[in-house]
């Protein structure tokens, strides 16, 4: 099974400002890699696939970015709806995801 | 709008079988471009994919089916065209299957075997799950 490991668990940003999430895979995932956002009480919503391809109607301020083993989810300038859990996915052998990073108001 | 709904018992007991269902609309189960699964997400917040189903224009009568190797023996999926509904089935559950059960879409880039390449672009809203 491939192991995904994120980094950090938690992450405080101010508003406006970037946040950099990273992603490592326990073996190559080529570009095998999808990026969801999870808010309390709802469903994972899908913001990239490809490792960097957007989602349908996923603002431009997130970007993706990687290939092989390391990942990395760049959110340019923090807006209020964007604290929340961000979960990385790999779909190259199987389905697994890392434990998530929480990204939070600073 | 694709739309997913989880719908079954929020409370099993222990050695009991847990059955859950997820009605989609606006997109045919059937349709070659999708696999559906069930993932479900744990208290703790951990995501492990649990399992899928997929038809195909030759495997309409008989749609593949593929379980994570870790509940194999206690899991079943299977769907109904005809209500485009999918459904869930594990047996002999304990308190370590207590999680959130969503279903969510695939989204087919190519049909590898045995591991198919696909993103998860649609998720049901997710069901608790309680075993106690």
């Amino acid at each position: 099974e491939i192991v995904m490991t994120q980094s950090p668990a938690t992450l405080s940003v101010s508003p406006g400002e970037r946040a950099t999430l990273s992603c490592r895979a326990s073996q190559s995932v080529s570009h095998n890699l999808a990026w969801y956002q999870q808010k309390a009480g709802q469903a994972p919503r899908l913001l990239i696939y490809g490792a960097s391809t957007r989602a349908t109607g996923i603002p431009a301020r997130f970007s993706g970015s990687g290939s092989g083993t390391e990942f990395t989810l760049t959110i340019s300038s923090l807006q209020s709806e964007d604290f929340a859990v961000y979960y990385c996915q790999q779909y190259n052998n199987w389905y697994t995801f890392g434990q998530g990073t929480r990204l939070e108001i600073k | 709008q694709v739309q997913l709904q989880e719908s079954g018992p929020g409370l099993v007991k222990p050695s009991q079988t847990l059955s859950l269902t997820c009605t989609v609309s606006g997109g045919s189960i059937s349709s070659g471009a999708y696999y559906w699964s069930w993932i479900r997400q744990y208290p703790g917040k951990g995501l492990e994919w649990v399992g899928h189903i997929y038809y195909s224009g030759s495997t309409y009568y008989n749609p593949s089916t593929y379980y994570n190797p870790s509940l194999q023996s206690r899991l079943s999926i299977s769907g109904d065209t005809s209500r485009n509904q999918l459904s869930l089935s594990l047996s002999s559950v304990t308190a370590a299957d207590t999680a959130v059960y969503y279903c969510a879409r695939g989204r087919l880039l190519e049909r590898r075997f045995p591991s198919p390449l696909y993103y998860f672009d649609y998720w049901g809203q997710g069901t608790l799950v309680t075993v106690s």
